[in-house]
């Protein structure tokens, strides 16, 4: 089945500063790649999402970047605000009913 | 538009008592998943409905652990018999279908945070 790995575990940036968080996967099926913002207490939130026959995405400061080849995507995060401290997961699907493969997560701190 | 819902967002449970944690889909939507997340982990994959019919159940951890969505709609996750192992947060997630380009995104509710004691 499906393994996805994510680093770093924690992320302490400045804030104004950027942040980078790495995942790999280990399926060549799996064809789309969400990553979840979640917060204290809350449900994980969808914000951004990649699908196999894209390379970059881009909305407003967070894009993500998609290596088909060496099967690994990245969230970048520009000009971090306190607002985006939470936990982030990124996730691979491939064929089939969509069920979701988690990474491990990355407790991202920004510090003003 | 409301999101998905859950309920209750907490329970405490004996060990060895049963348990039944609802979950209120985003109107519409066909598929539904339940994940399990343990304590400083990414939720894991429990079960999958399209509509009523459930299709994937390879992430149960055990035979205690049921799950029925009957009308396409609401679904219960029921573990009967808990044990302390079975402490989590219990996310519920749906999506509108399967098939399209914007098929894929899953919306999760809030979770129910289940303590066996």
């Amino acid at each position: 089945g499906e393994n996805v790995e994510q680093h770093p575990s924690t992320l302490s940036v400045q804030e104004g500063d950027s942040a980078v968080i790495k995942c790999t996967y280990s399926d060549s099926a799996s064809n789309y790649f969400p990553w979840y913002k979640q917060e204290l207490g809350k449900g994980p939130q969808l914000i951004i999402d990649i699908r196999s026959n894209v390379g970059e995405k881009k909305d407003q400061r967070i894009a993500v970047t998609l290596n088909k080849t060496a099967k690994h995507f990245s969230l970048h995060i520009t000009e971090t605000q306190p607002e985006d401290s939470a936990v982030y997961f990124c996730a691979a699907s491939g064929a089939g009913w969509g069920k979701l493969q988690f990474g491990a997560g990355t407790q991202v701190v920004v510090t003003p | 538009g409301a999101g998905v819902s859950q309920s209750p967002r907490y329970k405490v449970a004996k060990r060895g008592q049963d348990v039944a944690l609802r979950c209120d889909p985003i109107s519409g939507h066909v598929s539904l998943f339940w994940y399990q997340q343990a304590l400083g982990q990414g939720p894991e994959f429990l079960t999958y409905f399209q509509n009523e019919a459930q299709l994937d159940k390879s992430g149960l951890p055990s035979d205690r652990f049921f799950a029925e969505r009957p009308e396409g709609s609401v679904s219960t996750l029921k573990i009967q018999r808990t044990q302390q192992e079975d402490s989590a947060v219990y996310l519920c997630a749906s999506s509108l279908t399967l098939g399209g380009r914007s098929s894929y995104e899953q919306y999760f509710g809030p979770g129910t945070r289940l303590t066996v004691t």
